[in-house]
């Protein structure tokens, strides 16, 4: 089965610096997806991306946060500024063409893991 | 989008059958139901999805009465590999712009040898 890669699998950064999480979609699927996991948490979207732009966010998804598609196969999440509380468990998702029988499948990544000290 | 209750955590034993029930009251006509399996450290992974009735596939099946505001997740002879958090998920028709996925708290099965 296809898969969804994303690096690094540990990312360890200092308060207020930047980091970048980085997604490889699968190679002929349109939409693109955040989400994050805080330890013993639910899975929370961030945001959502077609068609080089934001489709939707959460309020989690504020001006701290930027996503990009620099290229054909790279999609990106960069955090200014990180905060503590930023520590979780990233997640790439993708999706493929709405006209498959199956709605809703995502397929995820199996996520950076952000700690922030 | 409809909310959905699960049952926070089951208990289980090897070759045993189980049985996730998520209550949906308020689906809506269009929104299919979807269920993901989480293992820990490791990104949701979809099971299987349903409009009505009874479906199945190598993993699991799905079963959804005729009122659709509550659907079964049936795991058959589970094994400790089995073990993980499962999601039921709630959700329209794809938009252009694309639907997000909302999780909730999911279930939690041990399976237990």
């Amino acid at each position: 089965e296809p898969e969804v890669t994303q690096t690094p699998s540990h990312q360890v950064t200092q308060m207020g610096q930047e980091v970048i999480l980085r997604c490889v979609p699968i190679s002929n699927h349109l939409y693109f997806y955040w989400y994050r996991q805080i330890l013993g948490q639910k899975v929370e979207f961030l945001v959502s991306f077609y068609n080089n732009e934001i489709s939707e966010k959460s309020e989690i998804f504020d001006d701290q946060f930027s996503v990009e598609r620099p290229d054909g196969s790279n999609f990106t999440l960069k955090i200014r500024s990180t905060k503590l509380e930023d520590s979780a468990m990233y997640f790439c998702a993708s999706r493929g063409d709405p006209s498959t029988n199956i709605r809703e499948k995502l397929f995820f990544g199996s996520g950076t893991q952000l700690s922030v000290l | 989008l409809a909310k959905t209750t699960q049952p926070i955590s089951m208990d289980s034993y090897e070759g045993q059958e189980v049985n996730i029930t998520c209550s949906h009251n308020n689906i809506a006509t269009n929104d299919y139901i979807t269920w993901y399996q989480q293992f820990p450290s490791q990104g949701p992974r979809f099971i299987i999805q349903g409009y009505k009735t009874k479906v199945t596939n190598e993993v699991a099946s799905l079963f959804i009465p005729a009122d659709r505001k509550s659907s079964t997740l049936s795991l058959p002879r589970v094994s400790l590999s089995d073990t993980a958090v499962y999601y039921c998920l709630v959700g329209g028709l794809i938009k252009a712009a694309g639907n997000k996925l909302t999780f909730g708290g999911g279930t939690r099965v041990l399976v237990k040898p």
